[in-house]
C-alpha cells in the first residue's frame, strides 16, 4: 500500500529534549516536506527536499533541522524543543518538485512540549 | 507571511444547500490545490488547476481558477453532511522556490 508513515503519532516531551521525528514514504517520491498545523494559522511549511541531499527552508524553519540521505526518509529534528513548538506536524511526498503533483500526507504528530 | 487568505474561515449550512469557498491572494502561483482534511488524519487533495480561468468539476464540486492565477474558488451544490471537513487551498510556487503556501482553511459542517 502507497503510504507516508510518521512515528510517533503522540509524543509529550520538555523544553530542551532532543527530538526526532520520522517520516518515510514508499512510493519513490523526489519532494518531501514538513508541516506544522496550528489553530487559525492553517499548514506551514516548515522545511522541504526535492531529492536526496537537496533540502531548502520553508516560512518557519528556525528551531528545526532535517536530513534526507535517503529518498524515502525525511526525518526531523528538534534539537532543543520549546513550548512555542508544540503543534500537530504532518509529513507530505510527491512525485516531483515540479509542482502541480499530488502530495500525500502522513496521518500526523502531535507534539507537546512542556 | 501568509499569502493565501481563505473565507469564509467557518461555514455552518443544511443539507441541501449551496456554499462558495473563496482562496485569495496577492501573488501569482505555477497552480492551485485544493485538500480536504477529516479530523485525526492529514489533507487529502481533491483537485489541482493549472492554467488561469481553468473550471474543473468533481461531482458536486466546482473549483475555478481566476484569471490571473492569483485567486481560486470551490463551489459546492447540494451539500451533503458527508461533505464536512476543513478545506484547504494551497498555492505551488516554482520560479526560484518550490514552496507550498496553503490558506488558513475554511471548516464546514453540513446538518443533516
Amino acid at each position: 500500500e502507497a503510504q507516508v508513515t510518521q512515528n510517533p503519532r503522540y509524543l509529550i516531551t520538555v523544553t530542551g529534549k532532543k527530538l526526532t521525528v520520522t517520516c518515510s514514504q514508499n512510493m519513490n517520491h523526489e519532494y518531501m516536506s514538513w508541516y506544522r498545523q496550528d489553530p487559525g494559522l492553517g499548514l506551514r511549511q516548515i522545511y522541504y527536499s526535492m531529492n536526496v541531499e537537496v533540502t531548502d527552508k520553508g516560512d518557519v524553519p528556525e528551531g528545526y533541522k532535517v536530513s534526507r540521505k535517503e529518498k524515502r526518509n525525511f526525518p526531523l529534528i528538534l534539537e532543543s524543543p520549546s513550548p512555542n513548538q508544540t503543534s500537530l506536524y504532518f509529513c507530505a511526498s510527491s512525485l516531483s518538485w515540479a509542482g502541480g503533483y499530488e502530495q500525500y500526507f502522513g496521518p500526523g504528530t502531535r507534539l507537546t512540549v512542556t | 507571511t501568509q499569502l493565501l487568505e481563505q473565507s469564509p474561515q467557518f461555514l455552518s449550512i443544511q443539507e441541501g444547500e449551496n456554499l462558495t469557498v473563496y482562496c485569495n491572494s496577492s501573488s501569482v502561483f505555477s497552480s492551485l490545490q485544493w485538500y480536504r482534511q477529516e479530523p485525526g488524519e492529514g489533507p487529502v487533495l481533491l483537485v489541482t488547476v493549472v492554467t488561469g480561468g481553468e473550471v474543473k468539476k468533481l461531482k458536486r464540486l466546482t473549483f475555478q481558477f481566476g484569471d490571473a492565477r492569483k485567486d481560486s474558488s470551490l463551489h459546492i451544490t447540494a451539500a451533503q453532511p458527508g461533505d464536512t471537513g476543513l478545506y484547504l487551498c494551497a498555492g505551488v510556487r516554482t520560479s526560484g522556490t518550490y514552496k507550498y503556501i496553503f490558506g488558513t482553511g475554511t471548516r464546514l459542517k453540513v446538518l443533516a
